[in-house]
């Protein structure tokens, strides 16, 4: 099974709209984190937000915000006010303990590619 | 305050040939990951290092390999090119005491096998 899916290879948004985009994940362990990750077309992973399993707030980052619901094991990020920068795709990441101690590596989605259109 | 940066930018091999990656961590990190990310894929985990040893690994075969040096800073070799290792290659870094909710990308080596 999957870790992490995203089922939405694609979307158009228009200019100053909210964009929602979805993120579900599988895993045993009790304490994990959430990333969202933004890679532009020159490749560089940038990081958006980070959602904590333990974390009883929704994370907020200016205009990111990352809709956690647990029992749903749904990580959905929003952005507001969307704006032709954001145009790129988008990576919703795992991370998991592992065995050794510590934290493993990320787990990645597919992405999404996000276009903004004026 | 530097961020990760990688070298080279760019690097075309031929198969069965060896290739090596190097990558600096962000300022005050001293755990360094690698990623590899095939074309149209989400990156996947190769390995991390963390005081100059191996402490996870994905699911890689050992023609790659790695190091770290005493300034943090890694490689990553593989051996034996095949096509398939055609891929942009990526490095985080975090600091160990942060490492479950910070992982900081570098700009990638973008790797083709011919």
């Amino acid at each position: 099974a999957q870790k992490i899916t995203q089922t939405q290879p694609g979307m158009f948004v228009q200019e100053k709209e909210a964009v929602t985009l979805d993120c579900t994940y599988d895993t045993s362990d009790q304490s994990y984190g959430l990333f969202w990750y933004k890679q532009p077309s020159s490749g560089e992973m940038i990081f958006l937000i980070y959602q904590g399993s333990y974390d009883e707030q929704n994370a907020t980052e200016g205009r990111y915000s990352l809709n956690f619901q647990k029992a749903r094991k749904s990580a959905n990020l929003v952005i507001s006010a969307s704006q032709l920068g954001d145009s790129a795709m988008y990576f919703c990441a795992m991370r998991e303990p592992y065995s050794g101690g510590g934290a493993d590596g990320l787990t990645f989605g597919k992405g999404t590619h996000l276009i903004i259109q004026p | 305050d530097a961020g990760v940066t990688q070298s080279p930018t760019h690097l075309i091999k031929t198969r069965g040939q060896q290739v090596t990656l190097r990558c600096s961590p962000k300022s005050g990190h001293d755990t360094v990951s690698w990623y590899q990310q095939a074309l149209g894929q989400g990156p996947q985990f190769i390995f991390q290092y963390y005081e100059e040893e191996e402490r996870q690994r994905g699911n890689f075969p050992d023609r790659f390999s790695g190091h770290q040096f005493p300034n943090y800073s890694s490689e990553l070799n593989v051996n034996a090119l095949l096509l398939g290792d055609s891929a942009l290659y990526l490095c985080a870094s975090s600091s160990r005491d942060r490492v479950w909710y910070e992982q900081y990308f570098g700009p990638g080596t973008r790797l083709t096998v011919t």
